[in-house]
């Protein structure tokens, strides 16, 4: 049963703290994208990678966040560091042939900032 | 998704027609997607319509596109409790990148 896995579930942090959310995607998938949901902002796409490589981070926080896929079958997401605005359930999916095909999405890591 | 945007709420009695409503922007888009949002989960994938088309019908599920007014609807017929869920519309762009609307959160009641 392929599926994309998100790690941590849920983690509270101290602000200030660094924060690393990480993603498997599903095994031959080529594309993996972050979001970020909140109840004010809704869905919005933070990162996107293709073959491993950054095409878009234009929705993250230069100064603070950074996304990077180490290998194929890691992405992280970091967080350094955090402040509470940050507290959101953070997405990770992944596709093959996205547009064409579907994305298939983890369940999220529920971060709180405290 | 300031690019795709979708009421936030609907309320529907069980057993009745839901239909949720989204407007688009980009008219390149290739696909747009319905997906569906149970509590305490990620997005999964409910249907699609492939630009060229008008409509889809899926058992319960009926998805209608305007491509000239750029309006897309999913109907849910006979809705059931199980059906309560945060439902977002999505377009792709150019470089398969999906936009998401807000989400609509649907309610059914008994």
């Amino acid at each position: 049963d392929a599926r994309v896995t998100q790690t941590p579930r849920h983690k509270v942090t101290e602000m200030g703290q660094e924060v690393t959310m990480r993603c498997q995607p599903i095994l031959g998938h080529n594309t993996v994208f972050w979001y970020r949901q909140t109840m004010m902002q809704g869905l919005e796409l933070l990162a996107y990678f293709r073959n491993r490589a950054p095409l878009d981070d234009s929705g993250m926080p230069k100064d603070r966040f950074s996304a990077e896929m180490p290998d194929a079958t890691l992405a992280t997401l970091k967080i350094q560091p955090s402040e509470p605005r940050d507290s959101a359930v953070y997405f990770c999916a992944s596709g093959l042939r996205v547009g064409v095909e579907e994305a298939f999405f983890g369940q999220g890591t529920r971060l709180t900032v405290v | 998704g300031e690019d795709v945007e979708q009421s936030l709420f609907l309320s529907v009695r069980e057993g009745d027609s839901s239909v949720i409503n989204c407007t688009y922007t980009d008219s390149s888009s290739t696909y747009l997607y319905w997906y569906k949002q149970e509590p305490g989960a990620g997005l999964q994938l409910l249907t699609y319509i492939f630009s060229n088309m008008d409509m889809k019908q899926d058992q319960r599920l009926t998805v209608l596109l305007n491509k000239k007014d750029k309006h897309l609807s999913l109907r849910i017929a006979d809705t059931q409790t199980g059906d309560s869920a945060i439902y977002f519309c999505a377009e792709s762009l150019n470089d398969y990148k999906l936009s998401f609307g807000a989400g609509t959160t649907v309610t059914v009641r008994a």
